[in-house]
């Protein structure tokens, strides 16, 4: 069965602090495709990445950057100079063409950016 | 380009009545999801279509529950016979073939809530 754990339920911080989520995930697959979606307080889910399980390269983008470690299965994302805007559910989720493509998703952790 | 839309965005209904939710997604995605989520979790698969097939509905999804995606374009999800635990975000998502470009993009999602 696929799995995805977000051990941390709420960060604060205070403004343009750094911030790392973490996201742990199991699967028994071995072409799996990982996510970070960003939900508001608006309620709309907002994709920020995917990630192929055979790409281990990091990626940064602006003041985002995400860490996938199949060694350790985690795929941790990190916010630079954090912003009151970035407050929000992060949500990480798995997928496989084993499972239909469907997103498992991890409980979420709510960051709050405090000014 | 619009994005997913849903309607309605919120609905209250009373116990035991049925309620009809629809969903347009992107038009050039061929695969259209449907997802729950429940207060400070993170979403769950309930359904999907590949075009206008439905090809896998999850446990979650009891008889009480009907989906159709006609013609492939927008979908509706139907409740029958409403309960106070339907109350919930339901969440549409669509998707290009999955594979390579498998992310998901959601649409605002409908509040349910069941009094």
């Amino acid at each position: 069965a696929q799995k995805v754990t977000q051990a941390q339920t709420e960060i604060s911080v205070v403004e343009k602090e750094d911030v790392t989520l973490d996201c742990v995930y199991e699967t028994r697959d071995t072409t799996y495709y990982l996510f970070w979606y960003k939900q508001p307080p608006s309620g709309e889910l907002v994709f920020l990445i995917r990630r192929n399980s055979f790409d281990e390269q990091n990626e940064i983008s602006g003041r985002y950057s995400w860490n996938f470690q199949k060694s350790t299965s985690s795929f941790n994302f990190t916010i630079t100079a954090s912003q009151v805007v970035d407050s929000a559910v992060y949500f990480c989720a798995l997928c496989s063409m084993d499972s239909s493509y469907k997103l498992i998703f991890g409980s979420g952790t709510r960051l709050l950016v405090r000014p | 380009d619009t994005g997913v839309s849903q309607n309605p965005r919120h609905k209250i209904t009373k116990r035991g009545q049925n309620v009809t939710f629809r969903c347009d997604p992107i038009s050039e995605h061929n695969r259209l999801y449907w997802y729950r989520q429940t207060l400070g979790q993170g979403p769950e698969f309930l359904t999907y279509f590949q075009n206008e097939a439905q090809l896998e509905k999850s446990r979650l999804l009891s008889d009480r529950f009907s989906a159709e995606r006609p013609k492939g374009s927008f979908s509706t999800l139907e409740i029958q016979r409403t309960e106070q635990g339907d109350s919930a975000m339901y969440l549409c998502a669509s998707s290009l073939e999955p594979g390579t470009r498998s992310e998901q993009y959601f649409g605002p999602g409908t509040r349910l809530t069941v009094t």
